[in-house]
């Protein structure tokens, strides 16, 4: 069935350093990656996105990366700060709104200061 | 503009007994999601409503139903609960246009099973 695998499932980074968590998908028909940033006691919340027709993008320190032939999508966080700290989720959807979104496992990310 | 809020935040049950959980979607939002998401796992989908018509499922069994109501809140019941739907539950709304893939998630409604 489809899924999506991610790793590390934990990360820990001195503050400052880049943190770059890796994610793979199997349906070749997903045409939108979400990255979710979720904090104790909260829902996901995302903080970026991607698209199939689009290889890259970057907002400030965050920049995702997508290998649709690999099937691979990647998330980069640069100049790491201690409120970083959380678990981030991929995950990959193939219509609309949310429609049966596969999500990865998570990773939880530990910024020392 | 207000955001997606979920009731109740804790709720402990016994096996075999039925719960509801709500939610009330983001302004202006016509669709609504519900997830489940097992201590450190990631969010699985369970089923999606559009106005009103549920519009897809994940693999869960029949006794995971839900609701949407005209004004874009929403329900999912449970019914005879097992020791394995101990989770935290998430509603996501959205605007499902060609433009926006955008879920909003709420805060979850943690249940326990007994």
């Amino acid at each position: 069935g489809e899924n999506v695998e991610q790793h590390p499932s934990t990360l820990s980074v001195q503050e400052g350093d880049s943190a770059v968590i890796k994610c793979t998908y199997s349906d070749s028909a997903s045409n939108y990656f979400p990255w979710y940033k979720q904090e104790l006691g909260k829902g996901p919340q995302l903080i970026i996105d991607i698209r199939s027709n689009v290889g890259e993008k970057k907002d400030q320190r965050i920049a995702v990366t997508l290998n649709k032939t690999a099937k691979h999508f990647s998330l980069h966080i640069t100049e790491t700060q201690p409120e970083d700290s959380a678990v981030y989720f991929c995950a990959a959807s193939k219509s609309t709104g949310g429609f049966k979104t596969i999500f990865g496992a998570g990773t939880r990310l530990f910024v020392k200061a | 503009e207000t955001g997606v809020t979920q009731s109740p935040t804790h709720l402990i049950k016994t096996r075999g007994q039925q719960v509801t959980l709500r939610c009330s979607s983001q302004s202006g939002h016509n669709t609504v999601s519900w997830y489940q998401q097992a201590l450190g796992q990631g969010p699985q989908f369970i089923f999606q409503y559009y106005r009103e018509e549920e519009n897809g499922r994940g693999n869960f069994p029949p006794r995971f139903s839900g609701l949407q109501f005209p004004n874009y809140s929403s329900e999912l019941n449970v019914n005879a609960l097992e020791l394995d739907d101990s989770a935290l539950y998430l509603c996501a709304s959205s605007w499902v246009d060609r433009a926006s893939n955008e879920q909003f998630f709420g805060p979850g409604t943690r249940l326990t099973v007994l």
